[in-house]
């Protein structure tokens, strides 16, 4: 299994406060991913990462941040959480994100925003 | 763009059992095919894969053909166990930056 582990693996928050999820490798993968899931939408993509400080957006990122200061960790930030935020947050890697690359995906974080 | 389309579940199916989920996708250039399998409470995890069209990806039994001429991964197992009780996902990556799409997911429960 790769090593992936994300922190915290559930959390209940209330809305409007802000929230930090961890994701951290040990793998030394360049790409870094965050998608959530939710019933009837599968899996989709939030932000990702080529590599230290370098970030973009994914199809869902409204309403989220994100950060990368080493290899191993990138942070999803929500700044002021909303109920739609609710959701399963998973966090992926892979080697060199070239077409045909695996991602290779952390256990999740279940998040509930009241 | 690019999008994937899966078979709607929940499937049902008795042991030994033969399955097929049906996975089709619209894409841009070339990209790879994957199925992903989820069990209750834990991440996903890659089952297999195919790159390029007509490769056939295989794994535990279970076997996807990239179809380009149709546009389709459709998943097979020829005799399911209990075991194999999950969620299965399609996926297409390849773009910048290697984004995957995935499809919504397909629940199979297998009973003894």
């Amino acid at each position: 299994d790769a090593g992936i582990t994300q922190s915290p693996r559930h959390k209940v928050t209330e809305t409007g406060t802000p929230v930090t999820l961890r994701c951290h490798q040990t793998e030394n993968h360049r790409y870094m991913y965050w998608y959530r899931q939710d019933p009837g939408h599968g899996l989709r993509l939030i932000h990702y990462s080529y590599g230290v400080k370098d970030t973009d957006k994914g199809e869902v990122s409204d309403g989220y941040s994100v950060s990368r200061s080493k290899t191993e960790d990138f942070l999803l930030t929500l700044e002021s959480a909303t109920s739609s935020q609710t959701s399963v947050y998973f966090c992926a890697i892979s080697d060199s994100g070239g077409a045909g690359d695996t991602q290779y995906f952390g256990p999740g974080t279940r998040l509930t925003v009241l | 763009g690019n999008s994937v389309t899966q078979m709607e579940g929940p499937v049902t199916l008795s042991e030994e059992a033969f399955l097929t989920i049906n996975c089709t996708y619209t894409a841009t250039g070339y990209p790879s095919l994957f199925w992903y399998v989820q069990y209750p409470g834990e991440g996903l995890q890659l089952l297999l894969k195919a790159t390029k069209a007509d490769d056939k990806g295989s794994n535990k039994g279970f076997e996807a053909t990239y179809r380009k001429e149709t546009t389709s991964f459709h998943l097979e197992k020829g005799s399911v166990q209990v075991s194999d009780s999950a969620v299965y996902f399609c996926a297409l990556g390849g773009n910048t930056g290697n984004q995957f799409y995935f499809g919504t997911g397909t629940s199979l429960t297998v009973i003894p």
